[in-house]
Order: C-alpha cells, then sequence, then structure tokens
C-alpha cells in the first residue's frame, strides 16, 4: 500500500509569491493534518482536516490555509511568501481523530520550500 | 514559548549501551504524550506512547517513562543498534476539542549509535 504522497518534494520560490502544496493520505484515512518543520526544529502544528472540514488550527498567521477535497486528498496553500516561510512541509493522515489515532498517524516524507 | 523542550541536541552511545533521550514540557494540561523517529528524507514515524495515568510504558527495546511532577519524560533504548541512529522528537498533546490533535514537538535529539 501507497504511503502518504506529498508533491512536489522541492521547490524554490522568491518573497511575495504563492505556493500550493499538496498531500495524498493513506486510502481510507479521513484525516489530513499539516506541520511546518524550520530547520533545527521541531514540527510545528499549522491545521487539521477531517472529513472535509477544518478540526484544528495552530497559530500561524491568515496566509496560511488549507482545504480537504472529497477524495480525502488536501492542500496547503501559503500567501505572500516571506523568507521565514523556507521550511520543511509534512503532511500527515490517520482514519481518526482521537488521541489514540495519532499512534497510526502516519507522516509523508515532506516538501522542503525554499524562500529566497 | 517552548512547552515541550528536548535540550539534548544531540547524544552518541556505544552499540548496545543504554540511550536515554530526555523531554521536559511546561503545559500541565499535556495528557498524553509520544515519541517519534525521524530518519533524513522521510516523515517522523511513531515510536512509544504514555498516557498520563501511567508512568511507565515498554515496547520490545523502547521504555518511556513519564514523572508527571517533574513534568519530564524518557525515553530509554535498549540495547542501543546502529540502525536506531536517527532524530527523537517527543510530542504531547491534550483534550481540546478546539484545536485538533495538536501535537506539540520539542526540537529534536539526534542520537548517534557507534558500531
Amino acid at each position: 500500500d501507497a504511503g502518504v504522497t506529498q508533491s512536489p518534494t522541492h521547490l524554490i520560490k522568491t518573497r511575495g509569491q504563492q505556493v500550493t502544496l499538496r498531500c495524498s493520505p493513506i486510502s481510507g484515512h479521513k484525516s489530513v493534518s499539516w506541520y511546518q518543520q524550520v530547520l533545527g526544529q521541531g514540527p510545528q502544528f499549522i491545521f487539521q482536516y477531517y472529513e472535509k472540514e477544518e478540526r484544528g488550527r495552530g497559530n500561524f498567521p491568515d496566509r496560511f490555509s488549507a482545504r480537504q477535497f472529497p477524495n480525502y486528498s488536501s492542500e496547503l496553500n501559503v500567501n505572500a511568501l516571506l523568507l521565514g516561510d523556507s521550511a520543511l512541509y509534512l503532511c500527515a493522515s490517520s482514519s481518526r481523530i482521537s488521541r489514540h489515532a495519532m499512534e497510526t498517524q502516519y507522516f509523508g516524507p515532506g516538501t522542503r520550500l525554499l524562500v529566497l | 514559548d517552548q512547552q515541550v523542550k528536548q535540550n539534548s541536541p544531540s547524544l552518541s552511545v556505544q552499540e548496545g549501551r543504554i540511550s536515554i533521550l530526555n523531554c521536559d514540557y511546561t503545559n500541565s494540561m499535556f495528557d498524553y504524550f509520544l515519541w517519534y523517529k525521524k530518519y533524513p528524507a522521510e516523515g517522523p514515524t511513531f515510536l512509544i506512547s504514555i498516557s498520563s495515568i501511567k508512568d511507565k510504558n515498554e515496547d520490545g527495546r523502547f521504555t518511556v517513562f513519564l514523572n508527571k511532577s517533574a513534568k519530564h519524560l524518557s525515553l530509554h533504548i535498549v540495547p542501543s543498534q546502529p540502525g536506531d541512529s536517527a532524530v527523537y522528537f517527543c510530542a504531547a498533546l491534550y483534550e481540546n476539542n478546539n484545536a485538533g490533535n495538536m501535537l506539540t514537538f520539542g526540537g529534536g535529539t539526534r542520537l548517534m549509535v557507534k558500531p
């Protein structure tokens, strides 16, 4: 079975541009979460979606938005990119949103974004 | 304000010995803790968890200890193997219906197990 897939794997943008990152969850998983991992730090929660509804939002500005599609795939959009948005963006999927579901939450390999 | 801290950025251990990775937290509302392992170019993978109603959870070579009064947890790996070399993240969460399952991660500890 395919794991969580993310695209693209790498991309380079300039300040002020907009970017869209994509995530395909494991088949059957209805929850997708997004995390930002800045170099040298741990992942930081951005959003969680379950059954196409936003269920959680971290402490990120409105420039960050996301959505989940009927097939449970998800997109993360970041507008007006800043240098500080350079990071590894991780997507994770799980079948449920209970705390124990965290043990079967699987992360994708991430998209590495560089903002110049 | 970092609510979950891993104060040792790196740890080097000889193969066969014990590895002890530490994690401290400040938010007393955290009641569920997880450890993840991350290899380069891969996403984190779940390793072991512990609920705040327990003080120890064991799974094979991995044991997590929780000291609630000290707001401290540790991951013990015995015996350590070269394949355990990776970055280890401690994460915490609490019941918050308005925030989803918002895992709060520590900064990670890079473990190197020498053959």
